[in-house]
């Protein structure tokens, strides 16, 4: 079964900083993806970025960035001049590459952003 | 643009009561997700739908939950009985192809 680990529970940031949220995952396939979700306070999941297991250039959305490292099964978000509205529950995840495969969650890390 | 939505925000009920979910998935998204949030947890599936078929209901509860997408558009999700552990944020999701849109969910608390 694949697992998802997210072994930072909580991060702070000072704004107009960078932060890097770890997240480490487990499975036998080869062809997969892979997510981070944001989950603000009272608001829903939305999705930040994506990575697909084949690709070996790491995704880039404006401000977020991922560093993976396939081999060591590792998928980090980094957050580049963090602004207020980063502030919420990250989440990754990470999905079989079939067809509308279900998601498998961490369990977060809840992310705050200091003046 | 368009969203998920899901009914009610907020649930309150008593244990042994029964409970029921409702979520309108994006128009023409054929697969529809029915997770569980526990409060400092990730979300967990409890159901998947391809239209009005289940796909995975290996984590439902199947003694005291259900699910149903009957035309396969909207779907419900009931709990009966509620029991304490059910306490939790419940999330709907729809998707056409890779990515899955998340709908506000629906904060239930069992007293």
């Amino acid at each position: 079964a694949q697992t998802v680990t997210q072994s930072q529970p909580e991060m702070s940031v000072q704004e107009a900083e960078t932060v890097t949220l770890s997240c480490t995952y487990d499975t036998s396939e080869s062809d997969y993806y892979l997510f981070w979700y944001k989950q603000p306070p009272s608001r829903q999941m939305i999705l930040v970025i994506r990575q697909e297991a084949y690709k070996q250039q790491n995704a880039t959305e404006n401000r977020f960035s991922v560093n993976f490292q396939k081999a060591a099964k590792s998928f980090s978000l980094k957050i580049s001049d963090s602004q207020l509205g980063d502030a919420a529950m990250y989440f990754c995840a990470y999905r079989f590459s079939g067809t509308a495969s279900k998601l498998t969650f961490g369990t977060g890390t809840r992310l705050q952003v200091m003046l | 643009e368009a969203e998920v939505a899901q009914s009610p925000r907020y649930k309150i009920t008593e244990k042994s009561q029964a409970v029921a979910f409702w979520c309108d998935p994006i128009s023409g998204h054929a697969t529809l997700y029915w997770y569980r949030q526990i409060l400092g947890q990730g979300p967990e599936l409890l159901v998947q739908f391809q239209d009005e078929s289940v796909v995975d209901d290996s984590q439902l509860p199947k003694d005291r939950f259900s699910a149903e997408r009957l035309k396969g558009v909207d779907s419900t999700l009931k709990i009966q009985p509620a029991e304490l552990g059910d306490s939790a944020m419940y999330l709907c999701a729809s998707s056409l192809n890779d990515e899955q849109f998340f709908g506000p969910g629906t904060r239930l608390t069992v007293l």
